[in-house]
């Protein structure tokens, strides 16, 4: 399994655009990078996924460089509800695999 | 939207009994996992199952855990003897799980806060 590396903690403020940069330079043919969100006291939530290029949901984006050593979520114009622990996974698809979690991103988000 | 249940939300126990943790999957999924989180640290998988078997298990998996679908619905992680460092939340998870759809997602239950005196 690919090993991630991504800040450990991050703030904004509401309305900011917020990226998350995830650096993966291990990463295998076979591999997709997914991200989750977990906020305290629940389980993580699949947020989105991609193998390359960009990838947009109704919340967020992810972008992939073509050599994909590293992706970047971005949250366009986050809330206070934001405020989470942001997860990079890298793995093969397939929902049958294990999630190897980080210690993720802690994104505090201020009025 | 469907969801996975868990049960009891918190399980307070003393040290040496067993527990018992409930969970319902989402119903046409396939495949289902148990993970942890001690207070603080980093979601840890703990076990996956399908096809009435477990798929594969962590070194955490130790003698002491088990885990069974008794019915069509239920998915259950039992610990024979509670220790204090098993403390934590059980997140069950469950997925669709097919090899050709390219999708990763696992979904997660609400969590059952073990605490062990």
């Amino acid at each position: 399994l690919a090993k991630t590396t991504q800040p450990i903690s991050m703030d904004s403020y509401e309305g900011q655009e917020v990226n998350i940069t995830c650096s993966h330079n291990n990463i295998a043919t076979n591999d997709y990078i997914t991200w989750y969100q977990q906020f305290p006291s629940q389980g993580p939530r699949f947020i989105i996924q991609g193998y390359k290029t960009k990838v947009t949901n109704e919340v967020a984006s992810l972008f992939i460089p073509a050599d994909r050593k590293s992706s970047t979520l971005s949250l366009p114009r986050v809330s206070l509800s934001d405020t989470a622990v942001y997860y990079c996974l890298v793995g093969e698809a397939g929902g049958y695999n294990k999630l190897i979690f980080g210690a993720g991103t802690r994104l505090a988000v201020h009025p | 939207e469907p969801e996975v249940t868990q049960t009891p939300s918190h399980q307070v126990t003393q040290m040496g009994q067993e527990v018992i943790l409930r969970c319902v999957p989402i119903s046409n999924h396939l495949y289902f996992y148990w993970y942890r989180q001690i207070l603080g640290q980093k979601v840890e998988f703990l076990v996956s199952f399908y096809n009435n078997e477990i798929s594969e298990k962590s070194e955490i998996f130790d003698d002491q855990f088990s885990v069974e679908r008794p019915d069509g619905s239920n998915f259950t992680l039992k610990i024979r003897s509670t220790k204090l460092e098993d403390s934590a939340m059980y997140f069950c998870a469950s997925s669709e799980a097919s090899r050709t759809s390219g999708s990763y997602e696992q979904y997660f239950g609400p969590g059952t806060r073990l605490t062990v005196t």
